[in-house]
């Protein structure tokens, strides 16, 4: 069984920009997870999307958003980007979501923001 | 921000010693999980703690869920090079609502 994947691996913006970021999850799952992975702040979770829908939300601003496939792929949305912005996100997936079920993480994607 | 404590931040030892690692919590977790980082990649999940008092094993890892479902250990036994990497604690507390990491734990072991 595949892994999850995600595209691109890396990925260079300047301020300002915006950025969308995808993730295929593991074959049946239905949740995908989100996180932003820094050297100062560690793994935080920004959300949760569960067939196609929002389910939960981390202190993030707005900038960051989300959606998710009927097929249950996702992708993340950071608009208007900070250099704060700069980080590995990664994105798991699990059948039946946060809280629920153990979650399998993919290689992340590397974004910096200059 | 983080909630879990985790300690040491890192460790540099000598191949085939033991390690050990610890996680700790101001609430009460409903789950616990370690997860292994390499460089480059996303956290692979080495084990998984469901009751209060489990202890269980992944060949040379062997993991605790503490009695008071605030703390966590991770063991690893005649630790080899390709023990290296980060190692993190996770887990779901009462709302379980999102995953929570500890700080992570830096492993270097010198062959």
């Amino acid at each position: 069984k595949a892994g999850v994947t995600q595209t691109p691996r890396y990925l260079i913006k300047t301020r300002g920009q915006q950025v969308t970021l995808s993730c295929s999850p593991i074959s049946g799952h239905r949740s995908v997870s989100w996180y932003q992975q820094t050297p100062g702040q560690g793994l935080q979770f920004l959300f949760e999307y569960f067939s196609e829908t929002q389910r939960n939300k981390g202190n993030f601003p707005g900038r960051f958003s989300g959606r998710q496939f009927s097929n249950s792929r996702s992708e993340m949305n950071v608009s208007t980007l900070e250099l704060g912005d700069s980080a590995l996100y990664l994105c798991a997936s699990s059948f039946g979501g946060v809280g629920t079920d153990t979650q399998y993480f993919g290689p992340g994607t590397r974004l910096t923001v200059l | 921000g983080q909630q879990l404590n985790q300690s040491p931040q890192s460790m540099f030892i000598q191949e085939g010693e033991d390690v050990s690692m610890n996680c700790t919590s101001s609430s009460i977790f409903n789950t616990w999980l370690w997860y292994k980082q390499d460089p480059g990649e996303g956290p692979v999940l080495l084990i998984a703690l469901y009751k209060a008092g489990e202890l269980t094993s992944n060949g040379r890892l062997t993991a605790q869920f503490g009695i008071t479902r605030k703390d966590s250990f991770l063991n690893i036994s005649a630790s080899i090079p390709s023990d290296v990497g980060i190692y993190f604690c996770a887990g779901y507390n009462n709302a379980g609502n999102m995953l929570t990491f500890g700080g992570g734990t830096r492993l270097m072991v010198k062959p």
